[in-house]
């Protein structure tokens, strides 16, 4: 059963627009959210993460919105540019168990066009 | 640029035949980790090490074991491929520091073919 899921398997956006990508979680163990992005041929790189006791955290034009009683997190990115074309993966972390242990969503294609 | 090495990207192997990947990294992290990977799925975790202990996850087939001799390489065997081992297998590292969560670093992965 899976504990993160993203439910969009794919996400097309203009240039310059908002992407938005979201994700919802199983666990309320999880308290430590992170998303990774993954382009064709290579390994998953780490964007950026969020703590469950904030709910927004933002590097540059990423940004992270946790909603805890909702079980969700989102993903923006504004604005969007056809180098943000990748899959993005929603990972969930329980810092009070193994805190070093993640469990991947299925992940979101999104594709920016120019 | 510290890093995570993944060798071979391409691995072709028979079925039945074993089959070796292996991992090296230049970070100096005391947690690695092997990732299963197929297509439009979720990446499943195997096992990790964290340092020299091996910690398996408990529906990772006994098919696949794990060795990490120091701390720069860790190596995925998989003792006799099934075609449902095709996939793409990943190796990724962190530094547990007790306390909070550390960021993963992934290798750009092994695509694992079964004749």
């Amino acid at each position: 059963d899976q504990q993160v899921k993203q439910n969009s398997p794919s996400l097309s956006v203009q240039e310059g627009r908002i992407s938005i990508l979201n994700c919802d979680y199983t666990n309320s163990m999880f308290d430590y959210f992170l998303w990774y992005k993954k382009y064709p041929a290579e390994g998953p790189t780490f964007l950026i993460s969020i703590s469950s006791i904030k709910d927004k955290n933002e590097d540059g034009r990423f940004t992270v919105f946790l909603n805890k009683s909702a079980k969700h997190l989102s993903l923006h990115i504004v604005p969007s540019q056809p180098g943000d074309s990748a899959v993005y993966f929603c990972a969930a972390s329980d810092s009070g168990g193994s805190n070093y242990k993640l469990t991947f969503g299925k992940g979101t294609l999104l594709t920016v066009n120019p | 640029d510290a890093m995570v090495i993944q060798n071979p990207r391409y691995q072709v192997t028979q079925f039945g035949k074993p089959v070796t990947l292996s991992c090296s990294q230049t970070l100096n992290h005391n947690v690695m980790y092997w990732y299963q990977q197929k297509s439009s799925q979720a990446p499943k975790l195997l096992f990790h090490y964290y340092d020299k202990d091996f910690n398996n996850e408990a529906d990772t087939p006994d098919n696949f074991q794990s060795r990490r001799p120091n701390t720069s390489f860790c190596f995925l065997d998989i003792r006799s491929p099934g075609l449902g081992d095709a996939a793409m297998y990943l190796c990724a590292t962190s530094r547990d520091l007790g306390q909070g969560v550390q960021p993963q670093h992934f290798g750009d992965g092994t695509r694992l073919s079964i004749l």
